[in-house]
């Protein structure tokens, strides 16, 4: 079965400092590759996905994720973070053999003003 | 466009009871995929509904069932509800299936006493 790691559970920055959440999955295959964010009291929205084509994904508010197939992962990055983006990320892969969508348990994020 | 709504947005039940959840997806979807979110384990797959049909379905008890209407409005039920089932409970739509691309609603929160 798919697995999916998110490695920083928690991350502290402060405004203007780069960003990367890694995210790891454990099965090969064709994948779908997803991050979603959940701002505090919203609900979860998508920040980017990748299907296929261009491994370098740019999504909403700045931020992008690069898919290295040969190392199983979609790390994403922001290069100068702000205080609107606390929040809690979660990354979340479908394919590999399976439809059901694995999620990470999710990074949290606090941006320091 | 109106977003994907849940009903009620909190309920507390007692072990033993059953309960059901509500999800009116975006207009024009016919996939509802349900999940379950609690800090230990993240978010869990449930399973997802498409033209009223079960098309797949996470590693859940029986207890937890489902269903989808003509107009794509779904349902989730829980029976014998146990403490462990308190979690926040989200809807996700999408319009093709297959959880691809999906968009998700504010959940319902449940505890169980």
């Amino acid at each position: 079965a798919q697995s999916v790691s998110q490695h920083n559970h928690h991350v502290i920055l402060s405004e203007a400092a780069s960003l990367e959440l890694g995210c790891n999955y454990s099965y090969g295959g064709t994948v779908n590759l997803f991050w979603y964010v959940q701002y505090p009291g919203q609900h979860l929205q998508l920040l980017l996905k990748y299907f296929s084509g261009d491994p370098l994904v740019k999504g909403i508010k700045g931020f992008e994720a690069e898919f290295i197939k040969s190392k199983f992962s979609f790390n994403l990055r922001k290069p100068s973070v702000q205080w609107s983006d606390t929040a809690e990320y979660f990354c979340a892969v479908k394919g590999g053999g399976s439809y059901i969508p694995t999620f990470g348990r999710g990074t949290s994020l606090i941006v320091h003003p | 466009k109106a977003g994907v709504t849940q009903t009620p947005r909190y309920l507390i039940k007692t072990r033993g009871q059953q309960v059901t959840l509500s999800c009116s997806p975006i207009s024009g979807h016919r996939s509802v995929s349900w999940y379950q979110q609690t800090p230990g384990q993240g978010l869990q797959f449930l399973f997802e509904y498409f033209s009223e049909t079960q098309r797949n379905k996470g590693n859940f008890p029986g207890r937890f069932s489902g269903r989808q209407f003509s107009n794509s409005r779904s349902e989730m039920n829980v029976s014998t509800l146990e403490l462990g089932d308190s979690a926040l409970y989200l809807c996700a739509s999408s319009l093709m299936g297959g959880s691809v691309e999906q968009y998700f609603g504010p959940g319902t929160r449940l505890t169980v006493t």
